[in-house]
């Protein structure tokens, strides 16, 4: 899987929009995006995913660069709740392929 | 809306002693994992499991590690003599492969924490 580099830590107030960077120049052609989130030691959480157009869900919206080497993690009306560690993995999709967690982004709203 | 279930949440046992987790992933899914996080570290994955027989496992599961799924609803992990450096939130994972590839979206549980003393 590619490597991913994602900030250590940001800060957010509440009710504003959170962007989450993600750079993964190494990406591979058949590697999707994947975005899960970890909320206090609790098992991660799937949030979006995407390959290459620009994914919206009721959680969150994903914007990926043209080439792919780099992409954004939109929560759009961010609460306290959203307070949580952000891991943007890289991965094949096909079969069972594992998960490869890095240190991910702790994010922190702010009332 | 469906969940991954596990238990028990927090397992205390004796260094050396033998410990069973235990997952019941979603009923249509059809692959299943197990992870683990040692306290303030990364998740790491531990073994995926697919028709009854282990896909892929990380050099952590070694052979102090099995996995089973001994019924149609259940799937569990086995430390046959743990050692201190066990202990650590212990996550199962199940995923539906029947789905697009593209979706293909491991769906995690709640965690067991397991402490070794």
């Amino acid at each position: 899987d590619a490597k991913t580099t994602q900030p250590t830590s940001m800060d957010c107030a509440e009710g504003r929009a959170a962007n989450l960077p993600c750079n993964h120049s190494t990406i591979s052609g058949n590697e999707y995006v994947y975005w899960y989130r970890q909320i206090h030691s609790q098992g991660p959480q799937y949030i979006i995913h995407g390959l290459k157009n620009n994914e919206t869900n009721e959680m969150a919206s994903l914007i990926i660069t043209e080439d792919r080497k780099s992409s954004t993690l939109i929560l759009p009306h961010a609460t306290l709740r959203d307070t949580a560690v952000y891991y943007c993995i890289v991965r094949v999709y096909f079969g069972n392929e594992k998960l490869t967690f890095g240190t991910g982004t702790r994010l922190t709203i702010i009332p | 809306e469906p969940e991954v279930t596990q238990t028990p949440s927090h397992q205390v046992t004796q260094m050396g002693q033998e410990v069973i987790l235990r997952c019941v992933p979603i009923s249509n899914h059809l692959y299943f994992y197990w992870y683990r996080q040692i306290l303030g570290q990364k998740v790491e994955f531990l073994v995926s499991f697919y028709n009854n027989e282990i896909s892929e496992k990380s050099e952590i599961f070694d052979d102090q590690f099995s996995v089973e799924r001994p019924d149609g609803s259940n799937f569990t992990l086995k430390i046959r003599s743990t050692k201190l450096e066990d202990s650590a939130m212990y996550f199962c994972a199940s995923s539906d492969v029947r789905q697009t590839p593209a979706k293909n979206i491991q769906y995690f549980g709640a965690g067991t924490r397991l402490s070794v003393l």
